[in-house]
């Protein structure tokens, strides 16, 4: 079983739609939790992070981490062509005593936003 | 300020050779990690390299390897490609290995024959 589970879709939406992106994971160390935007030929970009559990909001995009579920969200309101994109899930225990911070990604949902 | 670079963008090769993949940090970004990214798989860390030591290694075979230079660049080197290293090989630089300052660059896409 993998660390971090993420359904890879694709996901089509109308443009203006919200959309529900998620990702489960089984590590209960976890406790950074990020999103990244990838789009056709370009590397990942940082979203948003978060630490622990709650709500973050950026504008049109909420993330939310459940650690209880072990459930982390993002939620992109009056969705765009422009957000047309694979989203990485990202997770970290924190950093490590090499001085490191390992990342361990999800696979990633490819979304589409048709206008 | 210039992004990460990579070089070379697209690669073909057959089974058996070596290559090496060349990645630019941002100035002044003292990390540099390196990943496999696979439909199947997703981003697999490869490893982190750090004023020009490695820190982290994740668990790839020791095919797999890599350095940095004293100007923060770094290459990594895979021998005896096998048809399942194609995939788009993605480096990363960050100051000290923050993950929200961890900025990545196009990717070379590998593709073995």
């Amino acid at each position: 079983q993998k660390e971090v589970e993420q359904d890879p879709g694709p996901l089509s939406v109308p443009e203006g739609a919200i959309v529900s992106l998620n990702c489960t994971y089984s590590n209960s160390a976890f406790q950074y939790f990020m999103w990244y935007r990838q789009y056709s030929r370009k590397g990942p970009e940082l979203l948003m992070y978060t630490y622990s559990s709650g709500n973050k909001e950026d504008g049109r995009f909420t993330a939310q981490v459940d650690k209880s579920s072990k459930y982390i969200s993002l939620f992109i309101r009056d969705s765009q062509p422009s957000d047309s994109a694979t989203y990485l899930c990202a997770m970290s225990v924190g950093m490590n005593s090499g001085g490191y911070q390992k990342v361990t990604f999800g696979t990633g949902t490819k979304l589409q936003v048709i206008p | 300020k210039a992004g990460v670079t990579q070089t070379p963008r697209y690669l073909i090769k057959t089974r058996g050779q070596q290559v090496t993949l060349s990645c630019s940090p941002i100035s002044g970004h003292r990390s540099v990690s390196w990943y496999q990214q696979t439909p199947g798989q997703g981003l697999q860390f490869l490893f982190e390299y750090f004023s020009e030591t490695q820190r982290n290694k994740g668990n790839f075979p020791g095919r797999f390897s890599g350095r940095q230079f004293s100007n923060s660049r770094s290459e990594m080197n895979v021998s005896t490609l096998e048809l399942g290293d194609s995939a788009l090989y993605l480096c990363a630089s960050s100051l000290d290995g923050f993950y929200n300052e961890q900025f990545f660059g196009p990717g070379t896409r590998l593709t073995v024959l």
